[in-house]
């Protein structure tokens, strides 16, 4: 099946600073990735949609010029967390998406977790 | 717009018994369902999708679900429990076959006792 991973798959940081998160589809090339976020015990909330050598759709209420996203070749997009605070603690999870036919679905990353101290 | 609706946040059940977890959806066009599965900490793993084929669909590891249009539900079932099927799983719900946004429930914890 397709492959998708993540890198880090943790990262704990100082607030003020930026972290990047990568996803990439290891088996396939995906002209679109989607970025979620989940808060502990909660659902998975689509934050944006990332299409490649294009500009990302973010979901209302998604800062986009806190949340970065570029998805610059087939095989990966990046999710940029600028000047973080500890709210943006969560389990940031990635998928892409699979075109074959009729079997197109989303296939998800592993998720990074992120702590801002 | 489309919304999903898990009865249960959390359902227990004994080892070798049988595995219900109710899915709701709400579409106001032919609905794509799926269930996910995730394990502690990690992503989340595709156990069946209905895509408007065969209402009875089989998945991995032994799970099925039945779309039924007239009640609205994508309900998933494992007729034996696993203690390895401890997870938190997700119904989620696509206008297209899953290449689009998936709106998602809020889950429903398993947990599987010996």
């Amino acid at each position: 099946g397709a492959v998708v991973s993540q890198h880090p798959s943790r990262v704990i940081c100082k607030s003020g600073t930026s972290v990047k998160i990568e996803c990439r589809s290891l088996d396939f090339q995906a002209t679109t990735m989607f970025w979620y976020r989940q808060f502990p015990k909660k659902s998975l909330m689509l934050m944006a949609t990332s299409n490649e050598g294009s500009k990302a759709t973010y979901e209302q209420g998604v800062e986009k010029d806190k949340f970065l996203i570029n998805h610059a070749s087939l095989t990966l997009s990046t999710l940029t967390v600028t000047s973080a605070h500890p709210e943006d603690s969560s389990f940031y999870i990635c998928s892409a998406r699979v075109a074959s036919g009729d079997q197109e679905t989303q296939y998800f990353g592993p998720g990074t977790r992120l702590l801002v101290l | 717009a489309q919304s999903v609706t898990q009865l249960g946040s959390h359902v227990s059940v004994s080892e070798g018994a049988l595995v219900l977890l109710r899915c709701n959806y709400s579409s106001s066009v032919p609905p794509y369902l799926f269930w996910y599965v995730q394990y502690p900490n990690q992503g989340l793993q595709l156990l069946l999708k209905y895509t408007s084929a065969a209402t009875l669909v089989k998945g991995i590891n032994g799970f099925e679900a039945e779309f039924k249009k007239s009640e609205t539900s994508f309900h998933l079932t494992k007729p034996s429990a696993h203690m390895s099927d401890a997870a938190e799983y997700f119904c989620a719900v696509s206008t297209l076959g899953g290449s689009e946004k998936l709106v998602f429930g809020k889950g429903t914890k398993l947990t599987v006792n010996p």
